[in-house]
């Protein structure tokens, strides 16, 4: 069935280091991956996504990669900072009708 | 433009309750989902629906749980005779479009408890 995976699930960093989540999905159709943030007791929430007509989208310090071909993308975080701390979900569609996620990674920035 | 809105936010209930949860997506967004996460773990989603139609049920248990998007009024996810193993946040998003063009927009949670 359709399968998001992503890695890993538990990422501690330097503040001021870089981050970097990966996600892989299976469902060749898939053409709209976007990443979403969760704070502790929050909602998620969209930070930034990308189509499948460009390989990648930058938005200041956050960047999406997208590998088609390998059915993988990136979530790049720059310059990290200790309120990006937090849960990041990679979702794509699965389907014509709904959106899966991945499991989760959960970020430290370290002080 | 108020945002989606989920009430109860927290919902206690003894095992064999029911638990009634209610979802108002953003106006002019005419698609639902709900997801359920458990504690440290992803979005699971459960089912999507449009108003009147349910469109995909496939992650939802098929017994005990059932969802509605009514013509007038929220949409209602029921869970009946709850046992402890429901316990979890669940999470309404809802988006103008189909899921291969646009966001979703979640609401804060409703975090059932089970005793």
């Amino acid at each position: 069935g359709e399968n998001v995976e992503q890695h890993p699930s538990t990422l501690s960093v330097q503040e001021g280091d870089s981050a970097v989540i990966k996600c892989t999905y299976s469902d060749s159709a898939s053409n709209y991956f976007p990443w979403y943030k969760q704070e502790l007791g929050k909602r998620p929430q969209l930070i930034i996504d990308i189509r499948s007509n460009v390989g990648e989208k930058k938005d200041q310090r956050i960047a999406v990669t997208l590998n088609k071909t390998a059915k993988h993308f990136s979530l790049h975080i720059t310059e990290t900072q200790p309120e990006d701390s937090a849960v990041y979900f990679c979702a794509a569609p699965a389907g014509d009708d709904k959106i899966i996620f991945g499991k989760g990674t959960r970020l430290h920035i370290l002080p | 433009n108020a945002g989606v809105m989920q009430n109860p936010r927290h919902l206690v209930r003894r095992r064999g309750q029911e638990a009634r949860l209610r979802c108002s997506p953003m106006k002019g967004h005419s698609h639902v989902y709900w997801y359920r996460q458990l504690p440290e773990e992803g979005l699971k989603f459960m089912v999507y629906l449009q108003k009147e139609n349910i469109i995909d049920e496939s992650g939802m248990p098929k017994e005990r749980f059932s969802a509605e998007f009514p013509k007038e009024g929220p949409s209602i996810l029921r869970i009946q005779q709850v046992v402890r193993g429901d316990s979890a946040a669940y999470f309404c998003a809802s988006s103008p479009r189909t899921v291969h063009t646009g966001e979703l927009f979640f609401g804060e949670g409703s975090r059932l408890t089970v005793l």
